[in-house]
Order: C-alpha cells, then sequence, then structure tokens
C-alpha cells in the first residue's frame, strides 16, 4: 500500500532551465495539493488540483509556475525558466474525495523533491 | 493576511521530561487544526488534529489543546523520547468551501537530549 510518492527527489536545475515535479497520490485519493518549503520555514500552499481539474492556485505565482493532474498518470508541478530563488523542497499531498464542508480528509505527505537551482 | 505562527523555533527537552509546542493563530473563522511532524529530509506527518468546536484531544503520547479565546494551540508530548526529534508544524484549515489547503505555521524544531 504504497504511500504518495514523489520523483524525482532531488533535482538539480541551472537558471533558465525548465523543473518538473512528479506526484503520484495514493491510491484511492483524488485530491492533490502543491506545498512549497524554503529553508526553516513552513510549507506554503500553492495548488489543489482534482483530477483534470484546478481547484485553487491562489498560492501558485502567476508566471513561470503550472499544475495538472490528468486523468491518467501524476500530477505535474512545472516550473518555467526557474531562478535561484525557486530553490526549496516541494511537497505533494493527496487526500481522499472531498466530502461535505463540516468533514475534514487527512492529507498525507509525500517525501518531496529538493529543487536546487545553480 | 491571515497567518499561523509559533512562539518558539526551537526547544530542547531531556528524554523522559514532557514536551510542549506552542502555536498562535490569527484566523478566528479556522475550524479545523492539524499537528505534524516533519523529520530531516522526509514529508510531514500526521500527528494528531482538532476540531474548533473541542478544546482537547488525546492521542497516544500526545495531547492538543485549543483556547479559541486567545486563539492559541499546543502540542504535549508526554515522556518525550528520542524518535520525537523533528520540526513540529502546526496547521489551520481555510474556512472556505472550494478546497481543503491547509495553511502552515514556521515550526518549532524539537531537539530531544538522551
Amino acid at each position: 500500500n504504497a504511500g504518495v510518492m514523489q520523483n524525482p527527489r532531488h533535482l538539480v536545475r541551472r537558471r533558465g532551465q525548465e523543473a518538473r515535479l512528479r506526484c503520484s497520490p495514493m491510491k484511492g485519493h483524488s485530491h492533490v495539493y502543491w506545498y512549497r518549503q524554503l529553508p526553516e520555514e513552513g510549507l506554503k500552499f500553492m495548488v489543489y488540483l482534482q483530477k483534470e481539474n484546478i481547484i485553487d492556485e491562489s498560492g501558485m505565482p502567476k508566471e513561470r509556475f503550472s499544475a495538472e493532474f490528468p486523468k491518467e498518470g501524476p500530477s505535474i508541478l512545472r516550473i518555467q525558466q526557474v531562478v535561484r530563488g525557486d530553490s526549496a523542497a516541494y511537497f505533494c499531498a493527496s487526500s481522499r474525495r472531498q466530502g461535505p464542508r463540516n468533514t475534514n480528509n487527512e492529507q498525507f505527505f509525500g517525501p518531496g523533491t529538493r529543487l536546487t537551482v545553480l | 493576511g491571515e497567518s499561523v505562527g509559533l512562539h518558539l523555533p526551537t526547544l530542547s527537552v531531556q528524554e523522559g521530561d514532557n514536551s510542549i509546542i506552542n502555536c498562535a493563530y490569527s484566523n478566528s473563522a479556522s475550524d479545523y487544526f492539524i499537528w505534524y511532524k516533519q523529520e530531516s529530509g522526509k514529508g510531514p506527518q500526521f500527528i494528531i488534529d482538532i476540531r474548533s468546536n473541542m478544546d482537547k484531544r488525546q492521542g497516544q503520547r500526545v495531547t492538543v489543546l485549543l483556547n479559541k479565546t486567545v486563539k492559541h494551540l499546543s502540542l504535549q508530548i508526554a515522556a518525550t523520547q528520542p524518535g520525537d526529534s523533528a520540526v513540529y508544524f502546526c496547521a489551520e484549515k481555510a474556512p472556505w468551501d472550494t478546497g481543503n489547503q491547509f495553511y502552515f505555521g514556521t515550526g518549532t524544531s524539537l531537539t530531544v537530549i538522551p
């Protein structure tokens, strides 16, 4: 019963290159969340997706960042033309189907992808 | 904007002692809170949660207390063990309908001294 999987675990890119981060949610989970964590800081919400839909991208920078969660395959967080400030750990979490507003679905986190921009 | 923060960035305790980690939140409408533990190089791991209609919840060796009057959350760890050394985050749930997002505080680094 695999948990949330992320790959690669470590990614090094030069400024101006593209970074693609992948997240496979837990089996049975259809909700995916991406967070960014800078060194010695908390996690910052970026985007919330369901299959083929972006539900909330209010935490994602307007430029260079995009996310998708296709019908088949993992969720992808894509960062174009990376800059040094993009260096961080990017965590993906998944949860089961969203219930009524007053129920809460625990988010299970993956091990993260550590992006280093040279 | 609203934010979640922690009072103490670091905490050192002797093995066997009890630990208390504090968290302040500013969004009085938040209705759900979670404590996460993050070990070095790993993703956050759920410890315990509490809803806003409760003021206390106990788990195995952990207790979460919620004081809505002063918007304060605490995590108590009984008989702290070396394996408890990690960064602990509190997270609050945004009280909106569209998502299940959580907003995290900066974290407290707990070090257990053998």
